[in-house]
């Protein structure tokens, strides 16, 4: 139980395109969604907290605008790179928790932008 | 402010021997102290968590050490295997906002 996806697991975009990337639980309900960004050998950073039917809440220092996150239902977020560039190269990992402190990780989506 | 600091940040120990990470935290009022480990390329795992009610807390070959007062966890792993080289992270739950804080990373090799 507690399987969260991520889909794409990979992309590759030119610099200026929108990327959107999926987080699904996949067998239970999240009341929380988390997206981490995670850059070659370093930790993971939280980008944003998103709760199901309200607008999520970004960490100091992420752009909302360029970080578009929607949280439609119990069970599906999304997170939109918008307008990519090199710089947004990285490893975006969500996570979804049921309410308690366990929180449940995607696989990660692995983003080039050339 | 929210912060984790771990150490060391790379940790190289013969195969067979243990391996001891540690961590630091800022805020008196967090309570959860999860462990991770992540191979490359792959999503993070919980290996243990602690809850701020206990001191101490074993399964098999890991354990984790919590320290309320000094604001201190640490992992430890012994009679290690080549399948315990990764990266480990600590982290901790800031209650208020019911976000993870992570450390920055651990990289462990188990030399053969």
């Amino acid at each position: 139980g507690a399987v969260v996806s991520q889909h794409p697991s990979w992309v590759i975009c030119k610099s200026g395109t929108s990327v959107k990337i999926e987080c699904r639980s996949l067998d239970f309900q999240a009341t929380t969604m988390f997206w981490y960004r995670q850059f070659p050998k370093q930790s993971l950073m939280l980008m944003a907290t998103s709760n199901e039917g309200s607008k999520a809440t970004y960490e100091q220092g992420v752009e909302k605008d360029k970080f578009l996150i929607n949280h439609a239902s119990l069970t599906l977020s999304t997170l939109t790179v918008t307008s990519a560039h090199p710089e947004d190269s990285s490893f975006y990992i969500c996570s979804a928790s049921l309410g308690s402190e366990t929180q449940y990780f995607g696989p990660g989506t692995r983003l080039l932008v050339l | 402010g929210e912060n984790v600091e771990q150490h060391p940040s790379t940790l190289s120990v013969q195969e067979g021997d243990s391996a001891v990470i540690k961590c630091t935290y800022s805020d008196s009022a967090s309570n959860y102290f999860p462990w991770y480990k992540q191979e490359l390329g792959k999503r993070p795992q919980l290996i243990i968590d602690i809850r701020s009610n206990v001191g101490e807390k074993k399964d098999q070959r890991i354990a984790v050490t919590l320290n309320k007062t000094a604001k201190h966890f640490s992992l430890h792993i012994t009679e290690t295997q080549p399948e315990d080289s990764a990266v480990y992270f600590c982290a901790t739950i800031y209650s208020s906002a019911s976000k993870i804080i992570f450390g920055s990373g651990t990289r462990l090799s188990i030399r053969p």
